[in-house]
């Protein structure tokens, strides 16, 4: 039962342009959500939250976006740059954001196209 | 944030044997934890190492199979027994102390293990 899912496994955007990297959840009790970005041959590093009394947060150029009644958030990314291409998991944890119990999706490839 | 360093960063493994993954952070944290990334999934926890008793092991894991050392406050360590080649994966250390950010608490991971049995 895949609580969390990234149902795109890739993304090409061409440099400059807006990257958009969706993620679904199942589990309604999920207070926290985050994004993790991966590059090769390194471990995920932390990218943004959202806790769920928010539908928006943003630093810099990451933004992103929590829709609770759907049971969706994405990222997005603007302008995109080449460094951005990495794998991007999304995860969520409960109540308190207990990082014990973060739930990953699979993750998401993002290719920038210079 | 803690810096975190895994070794090996990687292995190929015979089936049948063991191998231990060393995880040492450059501080002391309560809780140590350790995922496991097979092929195109997801980052899936293992278990939790607290220092001074056993370890927490999530559904679908045991002890006998994945044994957890915690001997101090800045390392521990991972055991894969008795390998099959549905083990090969990328198992990752990670720790508590990547600051909180709109509530959550975020982890730190350390660049994981990618181990292959043949």
């Amino acid at each position: 039962d895949q609580q969390v899912k990234q149902n795109s496994p890739s993304l090409s955007v061409q440099e400059g342009r807006i990257s958009i990297l969706n993620c679904d959840y199942t589990n309604s009790m999920f207070d926290y959500f985050l994004w993790y970005k991966k590059y090769p041959a390194e471990g995920p590093t932390f990218l943004i939250s959202i806790s769920s009394i928010k539908d928006k947060n943003e630093d810099g150029r990451f933004t992103v976006f929590l829709n609770k009644s759907a049971k969706h958030l994405s990222l997005h990314i603007v302008p995109s740059q080449p460094g951005d291409s990495a794998v991007y998991f999304c995860a969520a944890s409960g109540r308190g954001g207990a990082t014990n119990k973060l739930i990953f999706g699979t993750g998401t490839l993002l290719a920038v196209q210079p | 944030s803690a810096v975190i360093s895994q070794k090996p960063s990687r292995d190929i493994c015979q089936r049948g044997t063991s191998l231990t993954i060393q995880c040492q952070v450059d501080s002391q944290v309560t809780m140590m934890f350790w995922y496991r990334q097979q092929p195109g999934q997801s980052l899936t926890l293992i278990a939790t190492a607290n220092q001074g008793s056993e370890a927490t092991y999530e559904s679908g894991f045991v002890i006998d199979k994945f044994p957890i050392s915690r001997p101090n406050l800045t390392f521990s360590t991972l055991t894969v027994s008795n390998m099959s080649p549905e083990d090969s994966s990328i198992y990752l250390c990670s720790v508590e102390g990547g600051g909180w950010n709109s509530g959550a608490n975020v982890l730190t991971f350390g660049a994981g293990s990618r181990l292959t049995v043949l």
